[in-house]
């Protein structure tokens, strides 16, 4: 089945470490994105990828930082200038960027120990 | 920033009842659509309505769309207790390629 794989399901960090989400996609989407989920809250945009080897900002890019080597995969590292980094993290694609639903994968959920 | 404003927050009703959420927005829009969020899961699409659509179907949901006042309804007739989640509008701002979401309505559907 076609779909989105995000890991780990659960992740640590101590103070002043980076760690790296993983997301990959077997759908064949040009268009990747990184969100972030507060208790409570909607989403917010951390960064977005329209294609291999592009990436934008979104609204909270502070304190992240992200690759696209190829176009199945979209890693996020988490940099310890994130100084709040406990939340929810939600990797989604799209066939392409604009008018298209996006599809979800079932997130990492980041504490701080 | 955030945009979308679902009302209400929270909504509890039993089984076989219908449920309305309501989505504001602020700005003009290329399409609005609907999401669904299970517990410590991600979200999954509903239904995606364009800027020039008032009304899309599909299965047991309803969503229309109304433009003048900015707003859009989902509703989910004959609920069951598989329908409790979290339901969240976002919007594709005209010019803009992104979504913003908003905060979501928690559904609860009682047996």
């Amino acid at each position: 089945d076609g779909g989105i794989t995000q890991s780990p399901k659960y992740l640590f960090r101590k103070e002043g470490q980076n760690v790296t989400l993983s997301c990959e996609q077997n759908l064949n989407h040009d268009a990747m994105y990184w969100y972030r989920q507060d208790p409570g809250q909607g989403l917010r945009l951390i960064y977005y990828s329209q294609i291999v080897n592009d990436f934008q900002k979104g609204d909270i890019a502070e304190g992240y930082s992200v690759s696209r080597e190829k176009k199945e995969s979209f890693p996020l590292t988490v940099t310890s200038a994130q100084k709040n980094p406990t939340a929810f993290y939600l990797c989604a694609s799209s066939r392409e960027i604009g008018n298209q639903p996006q599809h979800f994968g079932d997130g990492t959920r980041l504490s701080i120990l | 920033s955030q945009q979308g404003e679902e009302d209400p927050q929270a909504l509890s009703i039993q089984e076989g009842e219908n449920a309305t959420m309501n989505c504001s927005y602020k700005t003009s829009i290329n399409n609005l659509q609907w999401y669904r969020q299970n517990s410590g899961r991600g979200l999954v699409h509903l239904i995606l309505i364009r800027s020039n659509e008032r009304e899309k179907h599909s299965g047991r949901l309803r969503v229309t769309l109304d433009t003048s006042k900015k707003s859009s309804s989902l509703l989910i007739t004959a609920s069951r207790a598989a329908d409790t989640a979290s339901y969240f509008c976002a919007s594709m701002n005209s010019g803009y390629s992104t979504l913003t979401f908003g905060k979501g309505t928690m559904l609860l559907v009682s047996p």
